[in-house]
């Protein structure tokens, strides 16, 4: 069974502090990918990020950083000093088989 | 480049019509998911092509539900007859499938909002 947890519902942060959101998933499998992606309060589902299960190497691209860890099954994201822009839902998403969702994370970040 | 392309983008109807949404992939991708958003049980994979051909409907939440993949830039989401419970966004996206199976990541249209009354 596949199966991914956001268990942060909603973050709230003010602008330019560091913010992680945490994504712990579930697979038989030993060849996955995971994903995240942002969907901004227009409602489109960006992609943000695709990282397979034998590279476990953290990847940064500007503010955004992302932690896997295949020990503790968790693919974390951080976003070092947010911005207003940032204020978005955040979805972690596994795959193959499909891709199953996570039921997001909704982050805030007020001015 | 054009992204993925889905119509309408709002759909209302009464209960008991039939819907049909519409999406065109991005040029080249081989691989077409369907999805469904709503707040109660957020996003759900409803049925995905690799090929023109359906891998995977186990998704697809009742008989009422159809999709088909006629070609590779082109499919349709039937829901026939539909109901209330229907309501929600319909996502489309496309990817790329590899040799090898490897997975890229997939881009995913604007969506359809429908309203089934």
């Amino acid at each position: 069974a596949q199966k991914v947890t956001q268990a942060q519902t909603e973050i709230s942060v003010v602008e330019k502090e560091d913010v992680t959101l945490d994504c712990v998933y579930e697979t038989r499998d030993t060849t996955y990918y995971l994903f995240w992606y942002k969907q901004p309060p227009s409602g489109e589902l960006v992609f943000l990020i695709r990282r397979n299960s034998f590279d476990e190497q953290n990847e940064i691209s500007g503010r955004y950083s992302w932690n896997f860890q295949k020990s503790t099954s968790s693919f974390n994201f951080t976003i070092t000093a947010s911005q207003v822009v940032d204020s978005a839902v955040y979805f972690c998403a596994l795959k193959p088989r499909g891709m199953r969702f996570g039921a997001g994370t909704r982050l805030t970040v007020k001015p | 480049d054009a992204g993925v392309i889905q119509s309408p983008r709002h759909e209302v109807t009464e209960m008991g019509q039939e819907v049909t949404l519409r999406c065109k992939p991005i040029s080249g991708h081989n691989s077409l998911f369907w999805y469904r958003q709503t707040m109660m049980r957020g996003l759900e994979l409803l049925i995905y092509f690799n090929n023109n051909v359906p891998i995977d409907d186990s998704g697809m939440p009742e008989d009422r539900f159809s999709a088909k993949m006629p070609n590779a830039s082109f499919s349709t989401l039937k829901i026939q007859p539909s109901e209330p419970r229907d309501s929600a966004v319909y996502f489309c996206a496309s990817s790329l499938r590899g040799e090898n199976r490897n997975s890229y990541e997939q881009y995913f249209g604007p969506g359809t909002r429908l309203t089934v009354t």
